[in-house]
């Protein structure tokens, strides 16, 4: 069973740049959610994508975006990075079945750390 | 208001014996629970998933859910100094499709 894996694992950046962060699912998982960590803190919920669409949104701007494709994969986008998004984002995949919710366990890949400068 | 609140710690415990986390939260509408170890540097891994009120247990895991107090436990039976790392205790809530954090528990095992 293939894990959830997340590219790439570190990652610099300047303010205002752009940045992709890749995510691929756990086998058999259609569910992939998004998370920010701060160093100190618990996650905080970015959004969550199901059947590639997005389904729930946490407190985070319009500048934070994302995809799910076919095979479940997913994106996340940030744009006009500010020295605040310095942070390890979390992808993490379960299973939704007829439709996702929070009962499912939710599996975390390894996470791409981002530093802005 | 979803809440999940953790005790920060640390906590410093005796190779040997039982650490104790505990974590309580604000919403009464509560599906679920999980329990992440995230050691330094790493990503939360699950440790422990409960759905019903009571005790839960794998291995020197056990998981305890009080749902009338809303509060949910994690026993460490014969920690290790391996178990050192921070808990995160997650709540899963009807309505919301994502888990809510608290800010974890640091635990160090001392040899």
């Amino acid at each position: 069973e293939t894990g959830v894996t997340q590219s790439p694992t570190h990652l610099i950046k300047t303010r205002g740049q752009q940045v992709t962060l890749r995510c691929s699912s756990q086998s058999g998982h259609n569910t992939v959610s998004w998370y920010q960590q701060a160093l100190g803190q618990g996650p905080q919920f970015i959004f969550q994508y199901y059947r590639e669409e997005e389904n729930g949104r946490g407190n985070f701007p319009p500048r934070f975006s994302g995809l799910q494709f076919p095979n479940y994969s997913s994106e996340l986008n940030v744009n006009a990075l500010e020295l605040d998004d310095s942070a390890l984002y979390l992808c993490a995949s379960s299973k939704g079945g007829l439709s996702p919710d929070s009962n499912q366990p939710q599996h975390f890949g390894d996470g791409t750390r981002l530093s802005i400068l | 208001q979803k809440e999940v609140e953790q005790n920060s710690g640390p906590l410093s415990v005796p190779e040997g014996a039982i650490a104790s986390l505990n974590c309580t939260y604000s919403d009464r509408g509560s599906q679920s629970f999980f329990w992440y170890r995230q050691y330094s540097g790493k990503s939360p891994e699950l440790i422990m998933f409960i759905y019903s009120n009571g005790d839960k247990e794998d291995g020197r895991f056990t998981a305890q859910l009080n749902k009338a107090s809303q509060y949910v436990s994690l026993l460490i039976r014969d920690s290790q100094p391996s178990d050192s790392a921070t808990y995160l205790c997650a709540g899963g809530f009807f309505g919301a499709n994502n888990l809510f954090f608290g800010t974890g528990t640091r635990l160090t095992v001392i040899p």
